[in-house]
C-alpha cells in the first residue's frame, strides 16, 4: 500500500525556520496537503495543492514540492506553532484512497 | 459558516454496537463527500472511508472495509459511522471531515469512543 514518510520530530528555536518533509513516490504527480493538529484539537488545513495557503493561515507557513518530496516551511517560528503536522495525498488521481503521513511533532525550544 | 458537529463521547463494552454522527450546516450538504478519520491514542491520522452525500455511494480503506459502515441521511444533513461489534482496539478519537476535491477543508470536533469491559 502507498505510504507517505515524514520525520517523527523537528525542533527549532523561536524565530528560526522549520522545515518538515514528506516523501512519497507518487508526489511528482499528485498534490500534497498539510494539516496542523494541536493537542486536544481537530486537524486544521494549512496548505493545499502543494503550496497554496489555506484561508486564515499566517504567511510564515509555505509549501513547496520537488520530485518525490514536499516540504512545509514555517519561517520565523512562534511558540504557538508547536503542534503535530501531517501531510496527505493520494496514490493516483483515479484513486479515492487517501493516505496520511505518520506525522511530525514540531517542538519550539 | 461551514460547521460539522459530531455526537458526544461514548463508552461501550466489547461486542456492543454503536453509531456516531456528524451533522453538517452552513453549506449545501449534498454537494460534498464526507469522510471519516481515526486517531488512536497518541497516534496519527488514518483515513477510514468516505460517502457521497448525494447518492450514498461509499469507498473504504482496505484497513476498515467490513469493520465499519458509513451512511448518510441527507434529509437531516447527517453522516454516520457504525460498528456492529466493537473491540477494545476501536478505542480512538473519530473525526468527520468535508472532502473538497482531494483534501479536507472542514473538520468536526471529534468523537471519543472508548471500548472497555
Amino acid at each position: 500500500s502507498y505510504e507517505l514518510t515524514q520525520p517523527p520530530s523537528v525542533s527549532v528555536s523561536p524565530g528560526q525556520t522549520a522545515r518538515i518533509t514528506c516523501f512519497g513516490h507518487a508526489l511528482p504527480n499528485q498534490y500534497a496537503y498539510w494539516y496542523q493538529q494541536k493537542p486536544g484539537q481537530a486537524p486544521l488545513l494549512v496548505i493545499y495543492k502543494d503550496s497554496e495557503r489555506s484561508s486564515g493561515i499566517p504567511e510564515r507557513f509555505s509549501g513547496s514540492s520537488s520530485g518525490t518530496t514536499v516540504t512545509l516551511t514555517i519561517s520565523g517560528v512562534q511558540a504557538e506553532d508547536e503542534a503535530d503536522y501531517y501531510c496527505q495525498s493520494t496514490e493516483s488521481s483515479g484513486s479515492p484512497h487517501v493516505v496520511f503521513g505518520g506525522g511530525t511533532k514540531l517542538t519550539v525550544l | 459558516e461551514v460547521q460539522l458537529v459530531q455526537s458526544g463521547a461514548e463508552v461501550k463494552k466489547p461486542g456492543e454496537s454503536l453509531r456516531i454522527s456528524c451533522k453538517g450546516s452552513g453549506y449545501s450538504f449534498t454537494t460534498y463527500w464526507i469522510t471519516w478519520v481515526r486517531q488512536m491514542p497518541g497516534k496519527g491520522l488514518e483515513w477510514m472511508g468516505r460517502i457521497d452525500a448525494t447518492d450514498s455511494s461509499t469507498d473504504y480503506s482496505p484497513s476498515f472495509q467490513g469493520h465499519v459502515t458509513i451512511s448518510v441521511d441527507k434529509s437531516i444533513s447527517t453522516a454516520y459511522l457504525q460498528w456492529n461489534s466493537l473491540k477494545a482496539s476501536d478505542t480512538a478519537m473519530y473525526y468527520c471531515a468535508r472532502l473538497y476535491g482531494h483534501y479536507f477543508d472542514n473538520w468536526g470536533q471529534g468523537t471519543l469512543v472508548t471500548v472497555s469491559s
